[in-house]
């Protein structure tokens, strides 16, 4: 059974810190994916990882994946309170079938203190 | 570019009676969407796949026949939750396919509640 996990669930920092979000996912996929949710709303695409080795960053987060380990993480950089939100990442499982199968962690609460 | 919109964005229903909710790509075509429920405090399922023009494959353990889905065109499909009942209160989100293949853009969500 694919299992799409995420390290932290919950997490709690203040304002400056740094900290890195892991998602670990149990089958063979090379495309990665990770979106930020604020309450009430829906999702908002932060990164699209679709190699081994891929890095890509906006602003205070960076995102990288390592397929063969089969772990992704998102690391946040000095937060502020902005980045509050819960963030998911999602596995595409669907790749040999031809279309799209996107399998999400549990999500992980980021809240930053003041 | 790449938005999706959903109608409604919250609808309240009795028990027994059906909803449908619309999902619109409005700035490009999209051969393929997504149907995800989200409950409170919880991740995304999958509930299914739409495809324009042909049946739309139901993940495991969802009623093809409760939640039933049109792709009559390719910027829109629709959800109809048959007979609704209180634990099918949720969060709907769907998804369009974008057209280099790997990506998905996500509508704003319809808050359903079932009284």
């Amino acid at each position: 059974e694919l299992k799409v996990e995420q390290n932290p669930l919950f997490l709690s920092m203040q304002e400056g810190k740094n900290y890195t979000i892991y998602c670990n996912y149990s089958t063979t996929s090379d495309r990665l994916y990770w979106y930020r949710q604020d309450p009430g709303k829906s999702l908002e695409s932060l990164f699209v990882l679709l190699s081994n080795g891929a890095v890509k960053q906006e602003g205070r987060l960076m995102a990288s994946l390592d397929t063969k380990a089969r772990l992704s993480t998102l690391h946040i950089t000095a937060a502020v309170h902005d980045l509050s939100a819960t963030y998911f990442c999602a596995v595409d499982i669907g790749i040999e079938y031809g279309a799209q199968k996107l399998v999400f962690g549990q999500g992980t609460r980021l809240t930053i203190n003041p | 570019g790449a938005v999706v919109s959903q109608h409604p964005s919250w609808v309240i229903c009795k028990s027994g009676t059906s909803v449908k909710i619309e999902c619109r790509s409005l700035d490009f075509q999209a051969t393929t969407m997504f149907w995800y429920r989200q409950f409170p405090k919880q991740s995304l399922m999958l509930m299914a796949t739409s495809n324009e023009g042909s049946k739309a494959t139901h993940e495991q353990g969802v009623e093809k026949d409760k939640f039933l889905i049109n792709h009559a065109s390719l910027t829109l499909s629709t959800l109809t939750v048959t007979s609704a009942h209180p634990e099918d209160s949720s969060f709907y989100i769907c998804s369009a396919e974008g057209l280099a293949g790997y990506e998905q853009y996500f509508g704003p969500g319809t808050r359903l509640t079932v009284t």
